[in-house]
């Protein structure tokens, strides 16, 4: 069974630019969540996506969106990319959600803005 | 409420040694605590977890114990190596909530 997939593992980006990220959960699973980590800030929750609707959300700016598509698939956009939003951006499947089931992660993305 | 305290920051031990990371919560609506071990470069893996109907459980060298009383939980390396050397987070899930403490580097010295 082939675990959650996440591309590009890299990316270096400009300042003002914006990137897409993508991520293909576990088969079967339905939720996607998104997280940034940054070694001052450990993991902080983006937003959850299940069956195609932002479920949950947290504090980040509007510049941060996702989407889920029918298959499962997330892609999370950052729009005018600033020098903090360098991090590795993770993304967890999970078969229902959050609610006490397992959340598996793939090996993320790490973007760096110059 | 939401958050999930995780003690402590980090943690050197020798080979052998038993580790101990603790974690504590606040909101008794979680019935889900997962470990889960991060390597450099690497997305977190999970490790272990148990739910609250049960104080203990063991999986190889790992054992999660759980007060639930206390509303509190820890991770426990049995016979460490350095091989286990990582960051560890812990994390409390309920309903739609699932929060990460902000993790605990582990150096095992060979």
């Amino acid at each position: 069974k082939a675990g959650v997939t996440q591309t590009p593992r890299y990316l270096i980006k400009t300042r003002g630019q914006q990137v897409t990220l993508s991520c293909s959960p576990i088969s079967g699973h339905r939720s996607v969540s998104w997280y940034q980590q940054t070694p001052g800030q450990g993991l902080q929750f983006l937003f959850e996506y299940f069956s195609e609707t932002q479920r949950n959300k947290g504090n980040f700016p509007g510049r941060f969106s996702g989407r889920q598509f029918s298959n499962s698939r997330s892609e999370m956009n950052v729009s005018t990319l600033e020098l903090g939003d360098s991090a590795l951006y993770l993304c967890a499947s999970s078969r229902t959600g959050a609610g006490g089931t397992e959340a598996f992660f793939g090996q993320g993305t790490r973007l760096t803005v110059v | 409420q939401q958050q999930v305290k995780q003690s402590p920051q980090s943690l050197i031990v020798q080979k052998g040694g038993i580790p101990i990371i603790n974690c504590a919560y606040e909101n008794t609506a979680f019935d889900y605590f997962p470990w889960y071990q991060q390597f450099p470069g690497k997305g977190p893996a999970l490790l272990i977890a148990i739910r609250p109907d049960v104080s203990e459980k063991k999986e190889g060298r790992f054992t999660i114990s759980f007060n639930k009383s206390a509303k509190q939980f820890s991770l426990h390396i049995m016979d460490s190596q350095p091989g286990d050397s990582a960051t560890y987070f812990c994390a409390a899930s309920g309903g739609q909530n699932f929060v990460f403490g902000p993790g605990t580097r582990l150096s095992v010295l060979p």
